[in-house]
């Protein structure tokens, strides 16, 4: 099993472009979540999935949307990048209590 | 007050000393709680759960007291290979019982 993968692992953006970050777990499970974690703040919760279909804002959606097509597979899409995104973004899925996480994505945007 | 706080540290530990953490809630917080590791630069790790009646794996115990509104982490026997940030995690009694965590407490084990 390859667990949650995460492309790319570093990305910069210029203000004002569109990008999707890429996620992917081959565990089955229902619940996926997209994070962001920036220093000296615990992880935010952006958008989550409990199903294929089914999608669900967290603490911070403004400029961010995802998509659950698949299980497997749970894309987050920034619309139009600013400087205030710049972070390090997290996918997790979760068979129930527990998280598993992916390898990150470092974003800066100039 | 955040919901999960966290002294950042970083707390300086000679290889093989005892050190402890504590982790402090709000109502808001405080269905379940877990601890995660993350080393640098990597994705967190779940490390434990927190039982209400506290447990141990290894060298690690976690403790919950409800009254006080903390958790606490005790690492015995500490080695080089524990540093690491520790983040406290509580589950959410609010927003869907999403998780909500802490910023983390950085732990450098010396030799």
């Amino acid at each position: 099993n390859a667990g949650v993968t995460q492309t790319p692992k570093f990305q910069v953006l210029k203000t004002g472009q569109s990008m999707t970050l890429q996620c992917a777990q081959d565990m089955n499970h229902e619940y996926m979540s997209w994070y962001r974690q920036d220093p000296g703040m615990g992880l935010r919760l952006i958008h989550y999935s409990v199903g294929a279909g089914i999608t669900d804002q967290g603490e911070v959606p403004n400029g961010y949307n995802v998509s659950r097509s698949t299980t497997e597979d749970f894309p987050l899409r920034l619309l139009s990048a600013a400087p205030s995104q710049t972070s390090v973004y997290f996918c997790a899925s979760s068979p129930g209590q527990l998280q598993f996480f992916g390898p990150g994505t470092r974003l800066t945007v100039l | 007050r955040k919901e999960v706080e966290q002294d950042p540290g970083p707390f300086n530990v000679p290889e093989g000393a005892t050190v402890a953490f504590n982790c402090t809630y709000s109502n808001s917080a405080s269905q379940s709680f877990f601890w995660y590791r993350q080393d640098c630069r990597k994705e967190p790790k779940l490390l434990m759960s927190v039982y209400s009646s506290g447990n141990e794996d290894g060298r690690f115990t976690a403790q919950l007291n409800r009254a006080s509104q903390y958790i606490s982490l005790l690492i015995r026997d500490s080695k080089l290979s524990d540093s690491a940030t520790y983040l406290c995690v509580g589950r959410s009694m609010d927003s869907n019982y999403q998780l909500i965590w802490g910023a983390g407490t950085k732990l450098i084990i010396k030799p």
